[in-house]
């Protein structure tokens, strides 16, 4: 069954805490990207990977650190930096020679305590 | 930067009434995609287009593609409760590496 999980699906951060969200897809994608989704509000994309050992910032990356060791895995870190990280986040992967589709993971809640 | 916006930002609509979201960029873009996200789920593809004026139907659903590949609008014919949710487009301009999502548009439907 392909697809791409993440996990947790809540997680809970207390305060000066760094925290990783897993993001894992066997659809042989090369492209991998994450993204935060605040209430009522759309996508914004922290940080994406075209391919292996090679990843760029988003538009809002401050606070957050990726890597992109092995093709199917993409761990997103959100350090102490990110004064306001409770959000959703989505981690995506597309197929980079085909259309555009990104297919999403079930996403991770994260809560501040 | 590439910003694209959508209106409405909220539509609260009768069951049965029809409902349309825009979808404008302030770039020309190569290609457009659309999502679907139910309430507390992910989004979840619908559809690409990339010709200019390309219009393509999915049951009750139409999209298409403005002819200066500046926007964009979703018509939906005959809501129904499962069309509940919030819509986004999403576009690349040519000179750009990554997609930029529309602010999205939530869709009620009242039974």
């Amino acid at each position: 069954d392909g697809g791409i999980t993440q996990s947790p699906k809540y997680l809970f951060r207390k305060e000066g805490q760094n925290v990783t969200l897993s993001c894992e897809q066997n659809l042989n994608h090369d492209a991998m990207y994450w993204y935060r989704q605040d209430p009522g509000q759309g996508l914004r994309l922290i940080y994406y990977s075209q391919i292996v050992n090679d990843f760029q910032k988003g538009d809002i990356a401050e606070g957050y650190s990726v890597s992109r060791e092995k093709k199917e895995s993409f761990p997103l870190t959100v350090t102490s930096a990110q004064k306001n990280p409770t959000a959703f986040y989505l981690c995506a992967s597309r197929d980079t020679g085909g259309l555009e589709t990104q297919y999403f993971g079930p996403g991770t809640r994260l809560l501040v305590l | 930067g590439q910003q694209v916006m959508q209106i409405p930002q909220y539509q609260h609509v009768q069951e049965g009434e029809d409902f349309t979201t825009y979808c404008n960029s302030s770039t020309t873009l190569s290609n457009i995609q659309w999502y679907k996200q139910r309430p507390g789920g992910h989004p979840v593809f619908l559809i690409q287009l990339v010709k200019s004026g390309e219009v393509k139907k999915q049951k009750r659903l139409t999209f298409q593609f403005g002819e200066a590949k500046k926007n964009s609008s979703l018509h939906i014919t005959a809501t129904q409760t499962t069309d509940v949710g919030t819509y986004f487009c999403a576009g690349r301009s040519g000179g750009y590496q990554k997609v930029t999502f529309g602010t999205g548009t939530k869709l009620q439907v009242i039974p």
